[in-house]
């Protein structure tokens, strides 16, 4: 157990709305990371950090922002969310051992629905 | 661009069976592999992770190999029972910290 927590777990919106999700650690690892899945497209990167304000894009950025503001948190906007952002989004850190072996661990997720 | 294809998408096996699932990637330059499991509606647990500079790792009935220099790799489970039916992803880990998945094998094991 990484200590993972993703808030909420479930959440209904309408189209235009802003959506914030919430990943928090405990353990104070550096990387963390935002998935969407979807069927038949399997995981697909958003964002990713790196450490505290530190964050690039992954594969499929557009509409979605993040923030890490200290280790343990790392928030995925959605500034106005489209239906086509109705998905189940992933958190996931990356464990780095002793030599560096990078295993990353998810969280339990947040199914969004954007009617 | 790297990509993760796993071949079967599905499979349906009687208990007792073993299994090989398989993964391939396009680019070799990779840092490691790791496979999940994921239960329907829950997250991804993760089962093996290989270095780049290992070629199996073993974790129970579970053992998975890593072939570099083909783009390969296998998820071997001895002994197949109910409870392991599950969707089994890989992905792999480039240098600049990304991991990328294939869209997963989604594996019945009937009793």
């Amino acid at each position: 157990d990484a200590g993972i927590t993703q808030s909420p777990r479930h959440k209904v919106t309408e189209t235009g709305t802003p959506v914030t999700l919430r990943c928090h650690q405990t353990e104070n690892h550096r990387y963390m990371y935002w998935y969407r899945q979807d069927p038949g497209h399997g995981l697909r990167l958003i964002h990713y950090s790196y450490g505290v304000k530190d964050t690039d894009k992954g594969e499929v950025s557009d509409g979605y922002s993040v923030s890490r503001s200290k280790t343990e948190d790392f928030l995925l906007t959605l500034e106005s969310a489209t239906s086509s952002q109705t998905s189940v989004y992933f958190c996931a850190i990356s464990v780095l051992g002793g030599r560096d072996t990078g295993e990353l661990f998810f969280g339990e997720g947040s199914r969004l629905t954007v009617l | 661009k790297q990509e993760v294809t796993q071949i079967p998408a599905a499979l349906s096996v009687p208990e007792g069976e073993n299994l090989v699932l398989n993964c391939s990637f396009t680019d070799s330059a990779i840092y490691n592999l790791q496979w999940f499991r994921q239960d329907p509606g829950k997250g991804l647990t993760s089962l093996l992770l290989i270095q780049s500079s290992q070629r199996e790792q073993t974790s129970g009935r579970l053992n998975a190999s890593l072939d570099k220099s083909s783009g390969r790799s296998t998820l071997y489970i001895a002994a197949s029972q109910p409870g392991d039916s599950a969707t089994y992803l890989c992905a792999v880990r480039d240098n600049t910290d990304k991991l990328i998945f294939g869209t997963g094998t989604r594996l019945q094991v009937f009793p």
